[in-house]
């Protein structure tokens, strides 16, 4: 595709529901990366995969976070029994190379969550 | 661990006037350092990178300029536009994946 892709774009979800944030990379991107960005703040990493694997969780705030790419392209993030802490924007991002290929990462818009 | 600190928050300038917008880090093995974008409501884009082996590169009206002896790196933004209205981040990263991002500066531009 043009770009990275994610949906939806805004979630508003009621507290201890779950769910899922969708992440479409650019076609042909090994590397695959999560962030969360709260307002006015960077983005700071969630986790990493190359192709299917996921190499780099270190980021996932609580076990309540869980990120899936099993085919190596599209990648799931599902935040399970939701807080208002989880309120942020989700943003997800793709790089052609792998550790030690390109590193330049191309963004999606974002999945804003609010969790009331 | 790095840590990556960024000045100004917040830079208002005039219309036609430079923006400078700094960045420092703390890894010597730190080696890639790009600058990205942020418009409301949108994902980061990136705008200008430069890596260790370079003191400086130019896209037009953009330059970021690199001293790895001080550990710091700068975005140079000339003649501004409105359009160049948007929250400009810094990152770092090194031989792995990693990027470790800056806080943001929020620049307005004056008409």
């Amino acid at each position: 595709g043009a770009g990275v892709s994610q949906s939806p774009r805004y979630k508003v979800a009621k507290r201890g529901q779950d769910v899922a944030l969708r992440c479409d990379p650019i076609s042909g991107h090994v590397s695959l990366f999560w962030y969360q960005q709260a307002l006015g703040q960077g983005p700071e990493f969630l986790t990493y995969f190359q192709n299917e694997a996921q190499l780099d969780k270190s980021g996932l705030p609580s076990d309540r976070f869980f990120a899936e790419r099993p085919e190596g392209s599209v990648s799931t993030l599902k935040i399970q029994r939701t807080q208002q802490e989880d309120s942020a924007v989700y943003l997800c991002a793709s790089s052609l190379g792998g550790l030690a290929g390109e590193q330049t990462q191309y963004f999606g818009p974002g999945t804003r969550l609010l969790v009331l | 661990g790095e840590n990556v600190e960024q000045h100004p928050s917040t830079l208002s300038v005039q219309e036609g006037d430079s923006a400078v917008i700094k960045c420092t880090y703390s890894d010597s093995a730190s080696n890639y350092f790009p600058w990205y974008k942020q418009e409301l409501g949108k994902g980061p884009q990136l705008i200008i990178d430069i890596r260790s082996n370079v003191g400086e590169k130019k896209d037009q009206r953009i330059a970021v300029t690199l001293n790895k002896t001080a550990k710091h790196f700068s975005l140079h933004i000339t003649e501004t536009q409105p359009e160049d209205s948007a929250v400009y981040f810094c990152a770092v990263g090194d031989s792995n994946y990693q990027l470790i991002w800056g806080a943001g500066t929020k620049l307005i531009i004056k008409p």
